[in-house]
């Protein structure tokens, strides 16, 4: 079936430091990847996507490539700020349905990823 | 531009009580929507989606129930709430199924 794995948190660095969050999919047909970001006590932001196979999402100075031959889209970071402590969530969204379902739109997330920044 | 609402934004029930959490969009018709919920220390999964008014599907077979009244609301509901109900549910909401899905600011529910 199709899951996400992501890396167990949490992680904690200092300010500045470079962050790499990995994850990997097993997926039927083509999917797309999707980061989304938790801050405390809030609800899920869209933080990047990318939709087919060698795509970079990026946003924020955060990037993720779409990798195929190795299912994965890990999540990078070339300097983080505490503010970007948060939960971080990989997600996949099938684009073929399994047969004899229809197209949900069903995202599966994998269990989260806590970042702690430290000044 | 587009908005989700969810309240309450925090809810403390009893064991054995009703439940009925609401969300609404804004700026935008028809739109897909989810129900995920996301326990302690686990990740999210998808409880219910509508792609229109009174159709809905279940996920996972559970103590809860979803409805669609009208086209952007969608309401989460429990006869009697157990104990493993507690979590943080997040409604979230597309334009259509191979759209970006957009999440509400979500509820936190506590069952004692």
């Amino acid at each position: 079936g199709n899951s996400v794995t992501q890396m167990e948190g949490p992680v904690t660095l200092s300010e500045e430091a470079f962050l790499t969050i990995n994850c990997t999919y097993t997926a039927t047909g083509y999917p797309s990847l999707f980061w989304y970001v938790q801050y405390p006590g809030e609800g899920l932001q869209l933080l990047l996507k990318a939709t087919k196979a060698d795509d970079k999402g990026s946003n924020k100075g955060f990037e993720a490539t779409y990798r195929k031959e190795t299912t994965s889209f890990h999540l990078e970071k070339g300097s983080v700020q505490v503010s970007d402590s948060a939960v971080y969530f990989c997600a996949l969204r099938t684009y073929h349905p399994v047969e004899g379902s229809s197209n949900t739109g069903k995202l599966i997330f994998g269990q989260g990823t806590t970042l702690q920044v430290k000044p | 531009s587009q908005t989700i609402h969810q309240w309450p934004a925090t809810l403390v029930q009893p064991v054995g009580s009703p439940l009925s959490l609401e969300c609404t969009v804004e700026g935008t018709s028809n739109p897909n929507l989810y129900w995920y919920r996301q326990a302690a220390g686990r990740g999210l999964q998808l409880l219910f989606y509508s792609v229109g008014i009174g159709q809905i599907s279940s996920e996972v077979p559970q103590n809860l129930s979803a409805s669609r009244p009208q086209d952007r609301q969608f309401i989460l509901s429990s006869k009697k709430l157990l104990l493993s109900d507690s979590g943080f549910y997040l409604c979230a909401w597309s334009a259509d199924w191979q759209e970006t899905q957009y999440f509400g600011p979500g509820t936190r529910l506590l069952v004692l």
